[in-house]
C-alpha cells in the first residue's frame, strides 16, 4: 500500500493562510471520509488536529480546518502563528483488515 | 490526567529482541483501541500495529509481520509490543497511541512520549 502524497514543504507569513494537500486513491482518501491530520513539533509526539476529514477534537482552535475533494484531502491553517511551525501528517482509513496509510509529511515554515 | 507512558526501549544487536510497554492512565483502557506507531530518525510516521479493545483482533504492517506481536493486559492497563528478529531498519522512536472515540477511524487522540529503539552491532 503506497503512502499518501503530501508536499514536502509549505510556508506562509504570520496572519496568512496556508493549505496542505494530501493525495491518495479511491482505496483510501477517496473511498472513505476518515482522513485525519496530525501536527508534530520537533522532539514531540504527534497531536491530533482533524479527524473524519473536517472535525476538530476538543481544544483544537478553529484556525485549523479540513476538507476533501475526490482523492485529495486538504488541511488549511488560517491566521498563521509562529507556533504553527511544525510537521503535518495526513492519514486515511483504507478499509478493514488494514492499518491505513500515512502521508510523507509536510514541513510548515512560518516566515 | 489522560496519559500514556512507554518504556522498554534501548539498544539491541541485529537479530535481537525487545519488549516495549505502554502504561495507560486517566481513561478506560479496556474500552480503547490502541496502536503502536514508529518514526525512524529524520523520517515520517509509520503505523506498526493495532489491537482491539479486548485484544481479540490485531493487525500489523507488512514490514513487521511475523516478527512483532502486539498484546494488552486490561487488568494492568498496559499495552505491549514484542519485537523479535530486529533489523537496523527497525531503529525508530516507538509511540503508543489511543484511538479517538473508540475507533482508530477517528484518529489517535492520546500519544505517549515515545521510547527509542536502536538496532546496531
Amino acid at each position: 500500500q503506497s503512502a499518501l502524497t503530501q508536499p514536502p514543504s509549505a510556508s506562509g507569513s504570520p496572519g496568512q493562510s496556508v493549505t496542505i494537500s494530501c493525495t491518495g486513491t479511491s482505496s483510501d482518501v477517496g473511498g472513505y471520509n476518515y482522513v485525519s491530520w496530525y501536527q508534530q513539533h520537533p522532539g514531540k509526539a504527534p497531536k491530533l488536529l482533524i479527524y473524519e476529514v473536517s472535525k476538530r477534537p476538543s481544544g483544537i482552535p478553529d484556525r485549523f480546518s479540513g476538507s476533501k475533494s475526490g482523492n485529495t484531502a486538504s488541511l488549511t491553517v488560517s491566521g498563521l502563528q509562529a507556533e504553527d511551525e511544525a510537521d503535518y501528517y495526513c492519514t486515511s482509513y483504507a478499509g478493514s483488515n488494514n492499518l491505513g496509510v500515512f502521508g510523507g509529511g509536510t514541513k510548515l515554515t512560518v516566515l | 490526567e489522560v496519559q500514556l507512558l512507554e518504556s522498554g526501549g534501548g539498544m539491541v544487536q541485529p537479530g535481537g529482541s525487545l519488549r516495549l510497554s505502554c502504561a495507560a492512565s486517566g481513561f478506560t483502557f479496556s474500552n480503547s483501541v490502541m496502536r503502536w506507531v514508529r518514526q525512524a530518525p529524520g523520517k515520517g510516521l509509520e503505523w506498526v500495529s493495532v489491537i482491539s479493545s479486548n485484544g481479540g483482533t490485531t493487525y500489523y504492517a507488512d514490514s513487521v509481520k511475523g516478527r512483532f506481536s502486539i498484546s494488552r493486559d486490561n487488568s494492568k492497563n498496559t499495552l505491549y509490543l514484542e519485537m523479535n528478529s530486529l533489523r537496523a531498519e527497525d531503529t525508530a522512536i516507538y509511540y503508543c497511541a489511543k484511538a479517538n472515540l473508540y475507533s482508530s477511524k477517528y484518529g489517535m487522540d492520546v500519544w505517549g512520549q515515545g521510547t527509542t529503539v536502536t538496532v546496531s552491532s
